[in-house]
């Protein structure tokens, strides 16, 4: 079956710093992995998606991730944090041929002064 | 991507009650999904909605809980039933196009 771990449940970081939120995935075939951010009473919102095209993924608002299939990673970063990104972050991971999202426990990111 | 809207947005239902909630899509679409996300945890696939056929359920959900109509390639519903306090979560739907792009807003419950 096909899962995802994201390893930091919560995440702090100084405003300007960069931003790693981590994420492994354990899957049996080619698997296609997203990253999305909810912040506070707010809806999902899909900051970026693999799909078996280039490693390295742009997203929205500065955010990328690399796949790493050597490591079974793909772990969200940001050069530079700023306070609007304080949310909850979730990585999932598509199970199977029926697109079926997997979760991950998701990752609190706090942005401090 | 396609568009997904939900109703409500949010309700407050007493125990024992029903709630449906509607997920509509701009769009035609295979697969529709439903999710739930219980206070302060991530999201757990309910079930499957297609189209012309039985939902799918996923393990620890059942049909007489959660029933779940799928009447066309944009519509969808999905009633939690007999309501209790563990119910209050947010619920939302997905749709599959060209693989997974996005969710509805989600809809709000609380029982009282």
């Amino acid at each position: 079956a096909q899962s995802v771990t994201q390893l930091d449940s919560h995440v702090s970081v100084s405003e300007g710093t960069p931003v790693l939120l981590r994420c492994n995935y354990s899957s049996s075939y080619s698997p296609s992995l997203f990253w999305y951010v909810q912040h506070p009473n707010k809806g999902l919102q899909l900051l970026l998606k693999y799909t078996s095209a280039a490693t390295l993924v742009k997203g929205i608002n500065g955010f990328e991730a690399e796949f790493k299939k050597s490591e079974t990673s793909f772990h969200l970063t940001k050069p530079s944090a700023h306070m609007s990104d304080a949310a909850e972050y979730f990585c999932l991971i598509n199970t199977g041929t029926a697109s079926k999202l997997t979760f991950g426990t998701g990752t609190r990111l706090q942005v401090t002064l | 991507s396609a568009v997904i809207s939900q109703k409500p947005s949010r309700d407050i239902c007493q125990r024992g009650t029903s709630l449906t909630i509607q997920c509509q899509v701009d769009s035609q679409v295979t697969m529709m999904f439903w999710y739930r996300q219980q206070p302060g945890q991530s999201l757990t696939l309910i079930a499957t909605a297609n189209q012309g056929s039985e939902a799918t359920y996923e393990s620890g959900f059942v049909i007489d809980k959660f029933p779940i109509s799928r009447p066309n390639l944009t519509f969808s519903t999905l009633t939690v039933s007999n309501l209790s306090p563990e119910d209050s979560s947010i619920y939302l739907c997905s749709v599959e196009e060209s693989g997974p792009t996005g969710f509805g807003p989600g809809t709000r419950l609380t029982v009282t």
